[in-house]
């Protein structure tokens, strides 16, 4: 089973301010990794799919890169809405498909 | 309106059994794959099954296997999860998931449906 560690735990940062979360697989996955968001309460929203590829709607600010083992989410400039939890998920070598742990984005 | 609508949680019993639904509208449903993931008060996500477009394949996490069954009626546009043998830790919010037309992501969720095993 592939683990993704994700880094840090908690990002405390401001609005306009620029974002890096960090997801490390146990071994490579080639592009296919996947980066979610969810808010409390709901359910979890699809940002970066294949490493790269904005999904449908996401704005711009948001862009992933990495492949093989190391990932990055980056968020340019904060919005307020951006505050959340994110995961990132494989699917390079499943089943089974498995997530990272999160990194919750708080407000400073 | 692409939506899925899942529904079936509730209270239920250690060993106990529930059938979960996932309601699917605003797509050719026949066409993907689609999963289950749950999540645990408070925790992570956990993938815990997939079903292909056809039912051909279909794939469980070893902490559900032999204890939960994923199926479909693409007639109905409706997949289903039915859970035997419930233990507490299966408690969470249960999300269907549909894949995405790379099939390396999950692009629609449901709201979840809330399971507790509980006595």
């Amino acid at each position: 089973e592939i683990v993704l560690t994700q880094s840090p735990a908690t990002l405390s940062l401001s609005p306009g301010e620029r974002a890096t979360l960090s997801c490390r697989a146990s071994q490579s996955v080639s592009s296919y990794l996947a980066w979610y968001q969810q808010k409390p309460g709901q359910a979890p929203r699809l940002l970066i799919y294949d490493a790269s590829n904005r999904a449908t709607g996401i704005p711009a600010r948001f862009s992933g890169s990495g492949s093989g083992t190391d990932f990055t989410l980056t968020i340019s400039s904060l919005e307020p809405e951006d505050f959340a939890v994110y995961y990132c998920q494989q699917r390079s070598n499943w089943p089974p498909a498995t997530f990272g742990q999160g990194t919750k984005l708080e407000i400073k | 309106e692409v939506q899925l609508v899942e529904s079936g949680g509730g209270l239920v019993k250690p060993g106990g059994s529930l059938r979960l639904s996932c309601a699917a509208s605003g797509f050719t449903f026949s066409s993907y794959s689609m999963n289950w993931v749950r999540q645990a008060p408070g925790k992570g996500l956990e993938w815990v099954s997939s079903i292909s477009s056809s039912s051909s394949y279909i794939y469980y996490a070893d902490s559900v296997k032999g204890r939960f069954t994923i199926s479909r009626d693409n007639a109905k546009n409706s997949l289903y999860l039915q859970m035997n043998s419930l233990r507490a830790e299966d408690t969470a919010v249960y999300y269907c998931a549909r894949d995405g037309d790379s099939n390396t992501a999950f692009d629609i969720w449901g709201q979840g449906t809330m399971v507790t095993v509980s006595s």
